[in-house]
């Protein structure tokens, strides 16, 4: 079965400081990768998507992320992190595949100080 | 925009109640999802469903069942909640090829 897997429940940065938050995956095939992003009670908003083509992927709020199949890894980066970046950010993978779901990292918990 | 919209943002029920999540999407989505949240566990799926009356179990769907009448309508069932049920929980929804899923606001249900 594919599983996510998410480095670090909580991380902590200084406001202008780099964001990085780690997401490895398990699966015999490249899946579609996702990080998803939840601030205090709210749903999840989709950050960034990786299905195919380019590995280096932008999404929203200046957020990247990049497939590395070798790693197994879609790991998250912001270069200046911003107060307003405190949040949860999930990491989720679906298998290619019809009539599947997303299965979900347990979140990591980003505090952004100033 | 998509619109996932979750009837209740908070519950709160008692220890044997049955109870209705309700979860309406506006964009004619075809799949449709419940997951429940933890914290330190991440959302984890309960039941989904690929077309109307259609359902299939997800990760922990002991305890829930589901009801898809209709396409844009998709309901969680607690037939008697327990208080191990207190969660939040979040409906999802998504065209067949697509990739990503869309969110509601979620409900945050406590079980008294």
């Amino acid at each position: 079965a594919q599983s996510v897997t998410q480095l670090g429940s909580h991380v902590s940065v200084s406001e202008g400081a780099l964001v990085l938050l780690r997401c490895n995956y398990s699966s015999s095939v490249p899946p579609y990768l996702f990080w998803y992003v939840q601030y205090p009670n709210q749903g999840l908003q989709l950050l960034l998507k990786y299905t195919t083509g380019a590995t280096l992927v932008k999404g929203i709020n200046g957020f990247e992320a990049e497939f590395k199949k070798s790693e197994t890894s879609f790991h998250l980066t912001k270069p200046s992190a911003h107060m307003s970046d405190a949040a949860e950010y999930f990491c989720a993978v679906r298998p290619n595949q019809a009539g599947t779901a997303l299965i979900f990292g347990k979140g990591t918990t980003l505090s952004v100080s100033s | 925009d998509v619109k996932v919209t979750q009837s209740s943002r908070y519950l709160v029920k008692r220890t044997g109640e049955k109870v209705f999540l309700e979860c309406v999407q506006d964009m004619d989505h075809e799949n449709m999802f419940w997951y429940r949240q933890d914290p330190g566990l991440g959302l984890r799926l309960i039941y989904f469903s690929y077309d109307v009356k259609m359902k299939e179990k997800g990760d922990i769907p002991e305890g829930y069942s589901v009801s898809r009448e209709k396409k844009e309508r998709f309901s969680l069932i607690l037939e008697s909640a327990s208080t191990n049920q207190t969660s939040m929980y979040l409906c999802a929804s998504n065209r067949h090829g697509s990739t990503e899923a869309f969110f509601g606001q979620g409900t945050r249900l406590t079980v008294v």
